[in-house]
């Protein structure tokens, strides 16, 4: 069956710095989206993208971050400058419309670690 | 606004046992609702989902949940629990009919512990 792929699993970052998530969404879908997960909390949104645009965003996701999807395959979360209080698991969900009804594929998460 | 609550943090059952996982949902029109089920160090996997075709839904791994409209919940039960469904399970509302948004919205979760 198709996977959402996520890349690194694991990132220990210095505080300050960027850092890129990366995502492979199953290959048919068009809908993206990042949550996040800090330890203890509830799963959040962060931002959701459909045709090369970004289509919501939550509060949290400020200036300081960023979606891309540089090619067909890829979608990609960025970091501009890192603060202690984005370490928190990152993942990487696609569906293949619009409908609400359908469910969203998660990948297994990118953990961030900021130092 | 769309909005789930789960009532337990933890649930812990003995192997073989009934599981009963609790969710409550606000939503001003029909809901889109989910369970997620997310094991350690892995991602979030799809259980079943509510769509409004059926109210009882059946989904993987002899999981069911009952929609019941009257009472705002979509509560997630299995017959027997075995010690692989110790995990974290989350009850989720899509947000919006449909588009290009259809964020999800979390409850807080519910650990699930079987004991041998």
């Amino acid at each position: 069956e198709p996977e959402v792929t996520q890349t690194p699993s694991h990132q220990v970052t210095q505080m300050g710095q960027e850092v890129i998530l990366r995502c492979v969404p199953i290959s048919n879908h068009l809908y993206f989206y990042w949550y996040r997960q800090i330890l203890g909390q509830k799963v959040e949104f962060l931002v959701s993208f459909y045709n090369n645009e970004i289509s919501e965003k939550s509060e949290i996701f400020d200036d300081q971050f960023s979606v891309e999807r540089p090619d067909g395959s890829n979608f990609t979360l960025k970091i501009r400058s890192t603060k202690l209080e984005d370490s928190a698991m990152y993942f990487c969900a696609s569906k293949v419309t619009g409908d609400s009804n359908q469910p969203q594929h998660f990948g297994d998460g990118t953990r961030l670690s900021i130092l | 606004a769309q909005s789930v609550t789960q009532l337990d943090s933890h649930v812990s059952v003995s192997e073989g046992t009934p599981v009963l996982l609790r969710c409550n949902y606000s939503s001003s029109y029909s809901p889109s609702l989910f369970w997620y089920v997310q094991h350690p160090n892995k991602g979030l996997q799809l259980l079943l989902k509510y769509t409004s075709a059926a109210t009882l839904v059946k989904g993987i791994n002899g999981f069911e949940a009952e929609f019941k409209k009257s009472e705002t919940s979509f509560h997630l039960t299995k017959p027997s629990a075995h010690m692989s469904d110790a995990a974290e399970y989350f009850c989720v509302v899509s947000a919006g009919y449909g588009g290009a948004t259809n964020k999800l919205i979390f409850g807080t979760g519910t650990l699930l512990a079987v004991q041998p």
